[in-house]
């Protein structure tokens, strides 16, 4: 069965240090990945997905992740975290062709001042 | 104006309760979704419809229906609510011409209090 796996359910970095939110995945065949952000009180929204070109992938909001099929992995990744980074992430994936995506169990993002 | 509206945002409700939430959409995708968001468990799929005619399960359907009114209206009811169903609950849309690499759009959630 296919699977996602966030490590961390709570990251801490400081403002302008670097973000790193981990994301592992299990699949039988190639999978299409998604980072989707949910800030307070609101849905979530799409960062950046996978779809089996680029294997990094650019996102919004300065956000990028690179697929690695040798560690089966999509870790999310900022250069420098603002403030306004912080919310709960979710890394997915899609394993059918009828469009259903497995989301991890999410990672709550908090920036220290 | 939001593409995805949930109505009601918030409602608190007894055992034993037949409650309604409604999802409406502007954005003419054919695809739509129900889920659940517990604290710690992620997203879980209750529902999903392909369009007005076909209605499928999720991973999690027992104790929910749902019914897809028009393209545009996708309702998810609790027909008896208990308090294991108190939890934070999303509509989602989605495009079928992108295939497996379909973006969802959320709206904005209804929580959902079963006392």
């Amino acid at each position: 069965a296919q699977s996602v796996t966030q490590l961390g359910s709570h990251v801490s970095v400081s403002e302008g240090a670097l973000v790193l939110l981990r994301c592992n995945y299990s699949s039988s065949v190639p999978p299409y990945l998604f980072w989707y952000v949910q800030y307070p009180n609101q849905g979530l929204q799409l960062l950046l997905k996978y779809t089996s070109a680029a294997t990094l992938v650019k996102g919004i909001n300065g956000f990028e992740a690179e697929f690695k099929k040798s560690e089966t992995s999509f870790h999310l990744t900022k250069p420098s975290a603002h403030m306004s980074d912080a919310a709960e992430y979710f890394c997915a994936v899609s394993y059918s062709s009828a469009s259903k995506i497995i989301f991890g169990s999410g990672t709550r993002l908090s920036i220290r001042p | 104006d939001a593409d995805v509206t949930q109505t009601p945002r918030n409602r608190i409700t007894k055992t034993g309760k037949r409650i309604m939430l409604e999802c409406s959409q502007t954005k003419g995708h054919d695809r739509m979704y129900w889920y659940r968001q517990d604290p710690g468990l992620g997203l879980r799929l209750i529902y999903y419809s392909f369009d007005v005619k076909d209605i499928n399960k999720g991973e999690i359907s027992d104790g929910y229906s749902v019914s897809r009114q028009a393209q545009a209206k996708f309702s998810l009811s609790l027909e008896s609510a208990i308090p294991n169903q108190t939890a934070l609950y999303f509509c989602a849309t989605s495009d079928s011409g992108q295939g497996r690499s379909d973006t969802q759009y959320f709206g904005p959630g209804t929580r959902l209090t079963v006392l």
